[in-house]
């Protein structure tokens, strides 16, 4: 199985909402990131578990919030979130940290 | 930033022609990747190329990498209409940081 799966495809949340993202690959993958990409830009990296362990946070508001119950799973909690922070959240896994990465469908977030 | 640079932002070509894509960073790193996106939809990761090696081949793809100019480029040949698409590259650099470029837009007109 190398796939990378996402749910929900699409969310739509107010900003006093409170949701998850959920992602999950059963490719025994050792790392799983978190990815926010705007229309016409690049994916722009948002965290990093390798291990389990959260290896890289790019400084990203708390009102995102990852977990990593396992090896196999990824979640992004959101929390009070702002109309700016409307995008495709991709995420994304791979054998080692930082190599080639295999990335799920994405989930359309809109925030009114 | 430390976001790689592509250049043409967008490119447009014949199907059968070649397709030439430019990635230039700014910091050392320790491999660099190569991504195609289809319209608002998830990455596919095309070739990835460590800091030691010069080339590498995959299908119809060619990448070059040269860390003294600190530059790739990506050469799509004999192109298809299903190749149009967004083209991404994406730097590991020491530190622990990880950018993707701009992206080159290319479509392939049958």
């Amino acid at each position: 199985d190398t796939e990378v799966t996402q749910t929900p495809k699409h969310l739509v949340m107010g900003m006093t909402n409170k949701k998850s993202l959920k992602c999950e690959q059963h490719m025994g993958h050792r790392a799983m990131y978190w990815y926010k990409q705007k229309a016409k830009k690049p994916p722009e990296l948002m965290f990093v578990y390798s291990y389990e362990k959260l290896s890289i946070n790019e400084s990203v508001p708390s009102r995102f919030s990852p977990e990593c119950p396992n090896s196999s799973l990824l979640n992004l909690h959101l929390h009070a979130l702002q109309p700016e922070d409307s995008a495709l959240y991709l995420c994304a896994s791979s054998g080692d940290h930082l190599d080639e990465q295999y990335f799920g469908p994405g989930t359309r977030l809109t925030v009114t | 930033s430390q976001q790689g640079e592509e250049d043409p932002q967008a490119l447009s070509i014949q199907e059968g022609e070649n397709a030439t894509m430019n990635c230039s960073y700014k910091t050392s790193i320790n491999n660099l990747q190569w991504y195609r996106q289809n319209s608002g939809r998830g990455l596919v990761h095309l070739i990835l190329i460590r800091s030691n090696e010069r080339e590498k081949h995959s299908g119809r793809l060619r990448v070059t990498l040269d860390t003294s100019k600190k530059s790739s480029s990506l050469l799509i040949t004999a192109s298809r209409a299903a190749d149009t698409a967004s083209y991404f590259c994406a730097t590991d650099h020491t530190g622990n940081q990880f950018y993707f470029g701009t992206g080159t837009s290319l479509t392939v007109i049958p």
